[in-house]
């Protein structure tokens, strides 16, 4: 099963209309990463989380943390036709000496009509 | 700093054949991951290289193998491909010994016949 499940698969939303995307990990989380990735393109990264009620903002993109949940959310005020493409979550799995791999969402794909 | 780059951008390879996909870390970054990307899902671990050695792996087979290189450079090559090995394949650097993000390359896209 998806250790990281994100919700709603897909969005659509007029311009300047508020929306938020759910990560929810079924481990506990000792890190959390968002990323957007536009068609074809490499993932960019937004921001990185780790610790419970950890709050971070770029522009008009916010992501908040919540630990006893297991739960981030991604939220995006006055939505823009640039904020198109995919979201995806992205989690540190147990620390284990140096190793590391990111674990994935399916991500959210946001569509902003103008 | 040119960031993270990745050759070729496209490829089309028939099935049986053989691909190297080559991957340039961001400036300073001394550990390469690779990811496979299927149309419309996430990216899925392939292995880590560190030191020029395959720190981590994940649910990959053999036929999927790696190098790195001493300038960390690192390339991904796939024997006996399968149609189900088109994917976006995504390149990602990082510090070896810090929770800080990676950075990702634009991919090569990668199509079987």
């Amino acid at each position: 099963s998806q250790e990281l499940e994100q919700s709603p698969q897909s969005l659509i939303v007029q311009e300047g209309k508020n929306l938020t995307i759910n990560c929810t990990s079924s481990k506990t989380l000792y890190g959390l990463y968002w990323y957007k990735q536009k068609y074809g393109e490499g993932l960019i990264f937004l921001m990185m989380l780790q610790k419970g009620g950890e709050e971070k903002s770029h522009e008009k993109i916010t992501a908040k943390l919540d630990e006893k949940k297991q739960q981030s959310s991604l939220h995006i005020t006055a939505s823009q036709p640039s904020h198109a493409g995919i979201y995806l979550c992205g989690a540190d799995g147990p620390y284990a000496g140096n190793n590391r791999k990111l674990i994935w969402g399916l991500g959210t794909s946001l569509a902003v009509n103008p | 700093d040119a960031g993270v780059t990745q050759s070729p951008t496209h490829l089309i390879k028939t099935r049986g054949q053989q691909v190297t996909l080559r991957c340039s870390p961001k400036s300073g970054h001394d550990t390469v991951s690779w990811y496979q990307q299927a149309l419309g899902q996430g990216p899925q671990f392939i292995f880590q290289y560190y030191e020029e050695e395959e720190r981590q792996r994940g649910n990959f087979p053999d036929r999927f193998s790696g190098h790195q290189f001493p300038n960390y450079s690192s390339e991904l090559n796939v024997n006996a491909l399968l149609l189900g090995d088109s994917a976006l394949y995504l390149c990602a650097s990082s510090f070896s010994s810090s929770f800080n993000e990676q950075f990702f390359g634009p991919g090569t896209r990668l199509t079987v016949l």
